[in-house]
């Protein structure tokens, strides 16, 4: 299966922009790049997904490298309400069961 | 409009108990998802339904553990025997179709078990 690797934790001050890297250089041309978020003592949350071009939603945008071994996730100006743990997943038509792994525990300074 | 609910919020019960954990998923939702997550670890997959057929089984982590759906709505998920390994938040999702992979996932709040 191909994983992703993110880093444990990272920090951010409010209304600052934030960029969540995550790496999968063992993905497939077939597998989907998708983001989810928990919040603290709530069920995950859809946040975005991608393919192969750059991403945009009310949420976030997506970032894809050129040759998909690599992706970053932007919040464009954090809010407190934005701390949570992000998780980077791959997913293909094989199986849509989300695996989540550690993830990025965000935290979000005033 | 309404998401996926969840039943009970909390369940304690003693080992050897038998527990029932209950899923509505968010109407016209074809595919349903049961996940169990210990404290502070990541998601693991139990079951996957899509209508109510399970086509994959592959998660369920004993024979202890069964789940189905009526109605391609609600879903059970029944625990025979608890063990303190069973206690975890079990976590239900729906998605729109399960065949289509860039269909996003909707969670319920989950069901702590906690067995004593």
């Amino acid at each position: 299966d191909a994983k992703t690797t993110q880093p444990n934790s990272m920090e951010s001050n409010e209304e600052e922009p934030v960029h969540l890297p995550c790496n999968h250089s063992t993905i497939s041309g077939t597998d989907y790049i998708h983001w989810y978020r928990q919040l603290p003592s709530q069920g995950p949350e859809y946040v975005i997904h991608g393919l192969t071009s750059n991403v945009n939603n009310r949420m976030a945008s997506l970032a894809i490298a050129e040759d998909r071994k690599s992706s970053t996730l932007i919040l464009h100006r954090a809010t407190l309400r934005d701390a949570a743990v992000y998780y980077c997943i791959l997913l293909n038509n094989a199986g849509n069961m989300l695996t989540f792994g550690g993830g990025t525990r965000l935290m979000v300074k005033p | 409009g309404a998401g996926v609910s969840q039943s009970p919020s909390n369940k304690v019960t003693e080992k050897g108990k038998d527990v029932e954990l209950r899923c509505d998923p968010i109407s016209g939702h074809t595919a349903l998802y049961w996940y169990r997550q210990r404290l502070g670890q990541g998601l693991e997959f139990l079951i996957y339904f899509q209508g109510n057929s399970a086509p994959d089984k592959s998660g369920l982590p004993s024979d202890r553990f069964s789940a189905e759906r009526t109605g391609e709505s609600v879903s059970t998920l029944t625990i025979q025997r608890t063990q303190q390994e069973d206690s975890a938040v079990y976590l239900c999702a729906s998605s729109l179709d399960g065949g289509r992979v860039y269909n996003e996932q909707f969670f319920g709040p989950g069901t702590r078990l906690t067995v004593l």
